[in-house]
């Protein structure tokens, strides 16, 4: 069991908007930024969302992050086929001295 | 180009060792905090371990903890993780990343494959 918790699996049509939910707890989200990995099928992550909201340069702005408390969410707007991946979330965790993720969540493009 | 590229990976015997590798180039590797991350098959990702620049400190994740270690070469521009008393369920697709302060894992390497079985 992740010491984040995502859904294990989010879906919409091509151009619906998507939102993904990671949420955690005062030790990890709650005191530490999020960021977000994107993973395509039988590829390596992707660092997709840093600092809870900023996007790498060459991510699309479809993707956004935010972060509110103990919880964070990932949206893609305007989905498309490339986004069926896989994402998580992570975050320092002050306790266990450690990065946790989510257990991941798969978005299929219906 | 910036890239890490992982070595090592293969069949092993439970209780035995492995060392696993990763070189890095295209970047100034001494500024940057490195980190191990492994996904077991059909599962999601499980950070293991993480270094800094000079490696005086050092993270593990419960589960390793005793049994792996982690270290660089700073002259070689190398990661490296020692994976001692292997069990089966270290079996996963190990990938070293690029850590950016708090701004997540940037570069990943491409993985390299560990499976403990007799």
């Amino acid at each position: 069991q992740s010491v984040l918790t995502q859904p294990p699996s989010a879906s919409g049509t091509p151009g619906q908007r998507v939102t993904i939910s990671c949420s955690g707890s005062n030790s990890n989200i709650g005191s530490n930024a999020v960021n977000w990995y994107q993973q395509l099928p039988g590829t390596a992550p992707k660092l997709l969302i840093y600092t809870n909201n900023q996007r790498p340069s060459g991510v699309p702005d479809r993707f956004s992050g935010s972060k509110s408390g103990t919880s964070a969410s990932l949206a893609i707007s305007g989905l498309q086929s490339e986004d069926e991946a896989d994402y998580y979330c992570a975050s320092w965790d002050d306790s266990l001295k450690g990065v946790v993720f989510g257990g991941g969540t798969k978005v299929t493009v219906l | 180009e910036v890239q890490l590229v992982e070595s090592g990976g293969g069949l092993v015997q439970p209780g035995r060792s492995l060392r696993l590798s990763c070189a890095a180039s295209g970047f100034t590797f001494s500024s940057f905090w490195m980190t191990w991350v492994r996904q077991a098959p059909g599962k999601g990702l499980e950070w293991v371990a993480n270094i800094k620049l000079d490696g005086s400190e050092k993270y593990y994740v419960d589960s390793v903890k005793g049994r792996f270690t982690i270290s660089r070469d700073n002259a070689k521009n190398s990661l490296y993780l020692q994976m001692n008393s292997l069990r089966a369920e270290d079996t996963a697709v190990y990938y070293c990343a690029r850590e950016v302060d708090n701004d997540g894992f940037d570069i990943w390497g491409q993985g390299t494959m560990v499976i403990v079985s007799s």
